[in-house]
């Protein structure tokens, strides 16, 4: 079976440094990789997801990820954060061909120091 | 209006209890979810449905059940709640295996 693990469990940043959450898999293939944030409150909203083919993807609200096969990773990163990025962070993992749904990892609760 | 709707947004129920928890969804898909989410755990997986005569026990299955009334609605029951299933409750669908999750907000349970 499939696992995620998110090393960090919370993360401060200043609004406007950049940012990296970190993401590593456990998986016998390659998987598909998603990044969601979920805002107080509120249910997930998906940020990107990896299927295949280029291994840069680009989401919403400027985030990006990069899949390396290599170290089994799929990190976030955001060039410059806003105060509105604060909020807790889940990556997650789908089987090609496995069970169906999602694994999700514990979550990285992000905060914005002004 | 949401694509993914959950109710009661909140509820608090005594031990032994039997409670409902709805999903209701416009997005058109089969594939529905019920995850749970406990801080510093994530989302862990309850039951998942593929359609009305499709049920599937996920990680986290025991003491709970589902019903899937139609291509829209989606249910789960806890037949006698407890404690330990204080927790937020999430719906989810998906189009087809393993894509993108669209989540409702939510319910809050409290069991006291």
């Amino acid at each position: 079976a499939q696992s995620v693990t998110q090393p960090d469990i919370h993360i401060t940043v200043s609004e406007g440094a950049s940012l990296e959450l970190r993401c590593n898999y456990s998986y016998g293939a390659t998987p598909y990789l998603f990044w969601y944030v979920q805002s107080p409150g509120q249910g997930l909203q998906l940020l990107l997801k990896y299927f295949s083919g280029d291994t840069l993807v680009q989401g919403i609200k400027g985030f990006e990820a990069e899949f390396k096969r290599s170290q089994s990773s799929f990190n976030l990163r955001k060039p410059s954060v806003h105060w509105s990025d604060a909020a807790e962070y889940f990556c997650a993992v789908g089987a090609r061909g496995g069970a169906d749904g999602l694994t999700f990892g514990k979550g990285t609760h992000l905060i914005i120091q002004p | 209006d949401a694509d993914v709707t959950q109710t009661p947004r909140n509820r608090i129920t005594k031990t032994g209890k039997r409670i409902m928890l709805e999903c209701s969804q416009t997005k058109g898909h089969d594939r529905m979810y019920w995850y749970r989410q406990d801080p510093g755990l994530g989302l862990r997986l309850i039951y998942y449905s593929f359609d009305v005569k499709d049920i599937n026990k996920g990680e986290i299955s025991d003491g709970y059940s589902v019903s899937r009334q139609a291509q829209a609605k989606f249910s789960l029951s806890l037949e006698s709640a407890i404690p330990n299933q204080t927790a937020l409750y999430f719906c989810a669908t998906s189009e087809q295996h393993n894509s993108p999750l669209h989540f409702g907000n939510g319910t809050r349970l409290t069991v006291t």
